[in-house]
């Protein structure tokens, strides 16, 4: 089985700084998808980035962006110029390519993170 | 505007009693999916449906039940043999290959 691994429960960042959350997975598959949602007070998950196992470029989307270490089974998430909206859970999650595991998620425990003026 | 719909956002109950927690979706996904969000823990998977009247069960299925007798729409069902009832509970869905869009969620309170 898959796991998910947050270390960091708590991070914070000053405004236009920029802060990294961590994050490790532990898998026996060489094909899978690698995810880092949002969730702001509201509750709702927003999906920030994606990264297939395949391919080495790292993700980038705006002011996000990961360092998918593929050996390591690491993969960061990189945030730039943090602003105040940024403020919120982060979880890591996992998905199996291989068919017949239906694209269920395994997510870590969640980062939160406040970012200060 | 497309979406996935769950409602209510706040549900008390007393315990003992079942209650049904409502998922909706107009993205015209087949697969749907229901999570539980406790505090300090990640999201949990419960149930699962890739297909209209096909559901498996996740990874903390027990004192739940689900039907899919619509493509639009995956009910949860808490029973009075779920525990530790009182969570935060997320619907999703997926279209083929893509990725799961949630919905906003249900506060669900019993005491």
């Amino acid at each position: 089985a898959q796991t998910v691994t947050q270390s960091q429960p708590e991070m914070s960042v000053q405004e236009a700084e920029t802060v990294t959350l961590s994050c490790t997975y532990d898998t026996s598959e060489s094909d899978y998808y690698l995810f880092w949602y949002k969730q702001p007070p509201s509750r709702q998950m927003i999906l920030v980035i994606r990264q297939e196992a395949y391919k080495q470029q790292n993700a980038t989307e705006n002011r996000f962006s990961v360092n998918f270490q593929k050996a390591a089974k690491s993969f960061s998430l990189k945030i730039s110029d943090s602003q105040l909206g940024d403020a919120a859970m982060y979880f890591c999650a996992y998905r199996s390519a291989q068919t017949g595991t239906a694209s269920k998620l395994t997510f870590g425990t969640g980062t939160r993170l406040q970012v200060t003026l | 505007d497309g979406g996935i719909t769950q409602s209510p956002k706040y549900l008390f109950r007393k315990e003992g009693q079942n209650v049904t927690l409502s998922c909706e979706q107009n993205l015209n996904h087949d697969a749907m999916y229901w999570y539980r969000q406790d505090p300090g823990q990640g999201l949990r998977l419960i149930y699962y449906s890739q297909i209209v009247n096909d559901f498996q069960k996740g990874d903390i299925a027990e004192g739940y039940s689900v039907s899919r007798e619509k493509k639009e729409s995956f009910p949860l069902t808490v029973t009075s043999a779920q525990k530790n009832p009182t969570a935060f509970y997320l619907c999703a869905s997926r279209a083929g290959a893509g990725e799961q869009y949630f919905g906003p969620g249900t506060r669900l309170t019993v005491t």
